[in-house]
């Protein structure tokens, strides 16, 4: 079954403690992305990736890491978790291809940092 | 990317279409307009996307303006399941995938 799988879907942790969220896709695509969700400000990008070595920042990156070393994962890094970084966060995967651009999203992390 | 204009929420009644408006007046030659909803707080889901030409699948129709200004996507007959926010976004295919979503529309089908 295709899909975009994230882990873990629900984290509480504490202010400064590093963590890492797992994104893995089993479709062969080329460009991932991260978004973070948060009440009345929709879906906003924080870093995307158009192939493995290759990433860059979307609207939100401040205070996140990301790394492409496979196809198939693209992990977000928090290196030093603030309260401000409590979120829904969703990784996303898509084709690269004139007229595709399909992307599949993961279900979601729920990420509490206090 | 060109960003997009939505009504922040509209309502439907079960078995209607719901017609859900979008306005992307700065879009690019190059640039395509997709539709995302998300359903609760799940991922979003992919709906359709189209260039300029009007498209059709098994969840929904678009329909594009001939100035390719704005865009309507069109739920043939709603159902109580379809209750979701709407995504309408604007961005190239190829060459980046650097995505502005919009606040998206509401859409409430009620019975």
């Amino acid at each position: 079954e295709a899909q975009v799988t994230q882990n873990p879907r629900y984290l509480i942790t504490v202010t400064g403690k590093k963590l890492t969220v797992t994104c893995s896709q089993n479709m062969n695509h080329e460009y991932m992305s991260w978004y973070r969700q948060d009440p009345g400000l929709g879906l906003r990008q924080i870093y995307y990736s158009m192939n493995v070595e290759v990433t860059d920042k979307g609207d939100v990156p401040e205070g996140y890491k990301v790394s492409r070393k496979e196809k198939r994962n693209f992990p977000l890094i928090l290196e030093s978790p603030s309260p401000n970084q409590t979120s829904l966060y969703f990784c996303a995967s898509t084709p690269k291809g004139s007229g595709k651009g399909e992307a599949f999203f993961g279900q979601g992390t729920r990420l509490t940092v206090v | 990317d060109a960003k997009t204009t939505q009504p922040p929420s509209m309502d439907c009644a079960e078995g209607r279409a719901a017609n859900l408006p979008c306005n992307h007046s700065t879009i690019s030659g190059n640039e395509y307009v997709y539709w995302y909803r998300q359903i609760h707080s799940q991922g979003p889901q992919y709906i359709i996307h189209g260039l300029k030409n009007n498209e059709t699948n098994e969840m929904a129709s678009l329909i594009i303006t001939e100035d390719r200004k704005s865009s309507t996507l069109i739920l043939p007959h709603a159902t109580l399941r379809d209750t979701a926010v709407y995504y309408c976004i604007v961005r190239v295919a190829t060459g980046g995938f650097k995505t502005i979503f919009g606040a998206g529309t509401r859409l409430f089908v009620k019975a």
